[in-house]
């Protein structure tokens, strides 16, 4: 079954504390993203990455990182998460950038205390 | 600049006619899209529409775009109780040139028995 994947789909830390969401798609899709979504801001997004190692700034990146060592995987890294980062965040792929339709994860609802 | 504006809140009785509107910003924007997220779940696409059309029709779907007033409309024939979610649009600037996706910030859809 083609799918976008996110591990795990539910996290609660604590401020500073290191942590990584995975986003895996078996689609063979070269451009994969990731977005936050906050009551009433819709969905924005934070890194994106048109192929393996071509990874670039969304609008509201501060605070987090990104890797695209292989296809599938794309990685969101907080390094020294806060409480302002608290959010649903979603995984997003399609085969191309241009591409008609992009193909969004479960989501991963973070919680930073 | 980049803005996709929605109502926030629509409430509509069985079997009636649901109609979500969006308003957006980018003329340059190759699709227009309508997602559905269904409470704790991901984001489903429900229909597309490329930016050279006026009209599309999928089932009990409707998606009419108007590119003079920049307006987009999603109507729901027949809604069921079952259509409850939140709607988003969403724009696929050209101008952007990243795969960014720019959501409104959601209508709540709630169908009354």
């Amino acid at each position: 079954e083609a799918q976008v994947t996110q591990n795990p789909r539910y996290l609660i830390t604590v401020t500073g504390k290191k942590l990584t969401v995975t986003c895996s798609q078996n689609m063979n899709h070269e451009y994969m993203s990731w977005y936050r979504q906050d009551p009433g801001l819709g969905l924005r997004q934070i890194y994106y990455s048109m192929n393996v190692e071509v990874t670039d700034k969304g609008d509201v990146p501060e605070g987090y990182k990104v890797s695209r060592k292989e296809k599938r995987n794309f990685p969101l890294i907080l390094e020294s998460p806060s409480p302002n980062q608290t959010s649903l965040y979603f995984c997003a792929s399609s085969l191309l950038a241009e591409q008609e339709t992009q193909y969004f994860g479960p989501g991963t609802r973070l919680l930073v205390l | 600049g980049e803005d996709v504006e929605q109502s926030l809140f629509l409430s509509v009785r069985e079997g009636d006619s649901s109609v979500i509107n969006c308003t957006y910003t980018d003329s340059s924007s190759t699709y227009l899209y309508w997602y559905k997220q269904e409470p704790g779940a991901g984001l489903q696409l429900l229909t597309y529409i490329f930016s050279n059309m006026d009209m599309k029709q999928d089932q009990r779907l409707t998606v009419l775009l108007n590119k003079k007033d920049k307006h987009l409309s999603l109507r729901i024939a027949d809604t069921q109780t079952g259509d409850s979610a939140i709607y988003f649009c969403a724009e696929s600037p050209f101008s952007s040139n990243t795969g960014k996706l720019i959501f409104g910030q959601g209508t709540t859809l709630q169908v009354k028995p």
